[in-house]
């Protein structure tokens, strides 16, 4: 069964710590993607990665880090640095970032306080 | 820049009674666009697409689109709600192929929420 899956979906941490995401594929996608979403506000890009060893900021990268050294996975790490790190967030893949379409995992909601 | 606006936060429909949810563009090039839809604590799905075929696409569930580009429209239908069917529904449009270092990168719009009565 081909995916996304994102651990956990719920995630509580206290203020000051450093959390990370996981997120990981198997649909052989060349390119993945970190979102946030917070109510009535759409999604908004953190940061995306074309090919393995290479990712780019998105619209709001302040306070959050990335690695991809491996084609499957994608973690994201939300530091203390993050003023507001509450929030729901979403990663996607899609086959290349010429695609468009892009398939999203179930999300997850991170409590920080 | 792309920009995508969808002009209602909230529609309520009855059951049975047929979907209308708006949406605009704008765009410096030959868009993209997407709908995509959210179920309460869950990842988004994709309802359809245009990728400059047809204006008129159809997608899963029963919705479907129409791309207007002389009033920069992509408002998605559905001609008889289901109870199911009430989620959060974004537009999206794609950045063009040339457009800046974000190649392929999704533009959201802030998101409609349908609701579905009885």
């Amino acid at each position: 069964d081909g995916g996304i899956t994102q651990s956990p979906k719920y995630l509580f941490r206290k203020e000051g710590q450093n959390v990370t995401l996981s997120c990981e594929q198997n649909l052989n996608h060349d390119a993945m993607y970190w979102y946030r979403q917070d109510p009535g506000q759409g999604l908004r890009l953190i940061y995306y990665s074309q090919i393995v060893n290479d990712f780019q900021k998105g619209d709001i990268a302040e306070g959050y880090s990335v690695s991809r050294e491996k084609k499957e996975s994608f973690p994201l790490t939300v530091t203390s640095a993050q003023k507001n790190p509450t929030a729901f967030y979403l990663c996607a893949s899609s086959q290349d970032s010429f695609a468009g379409e892009q398939y999203f995992g179930p999300g997850t909601r991170l409590t920080v306080t | 820049a792309q920009s995508v606006t969808q002009l209602d936060s909230h529609v309520s429909v009855s059951e049975g009674t047929p979907v209308l949810l708006r949406c605009n563009y704008s765009s410096s090039y030959s868009p993209s666009l997407f709908w995509y839809v959210q179920h309460p604590n869950k990842g988004l799905q994709l309802l359809l697409k245009y990728t400059s075929a047809a204006t008129l696409v159809k997608g899963i569930n029963g919705f479907e689109a129409e791309f207007k580009k002389s009033e920069t429209s992509f408002h998605l239908t559905k001609p008889s709600a289901h109870m199911s069917d009430a989620a959060e529904y974004f537009c999206v449009v794609s950045e063009g192929v040339n457009y800046g270092g974000s190649q392929g990168n999704l533009i959201f719009g802030k998101g409609t929420k349908l609701s579905v009565k009885p």
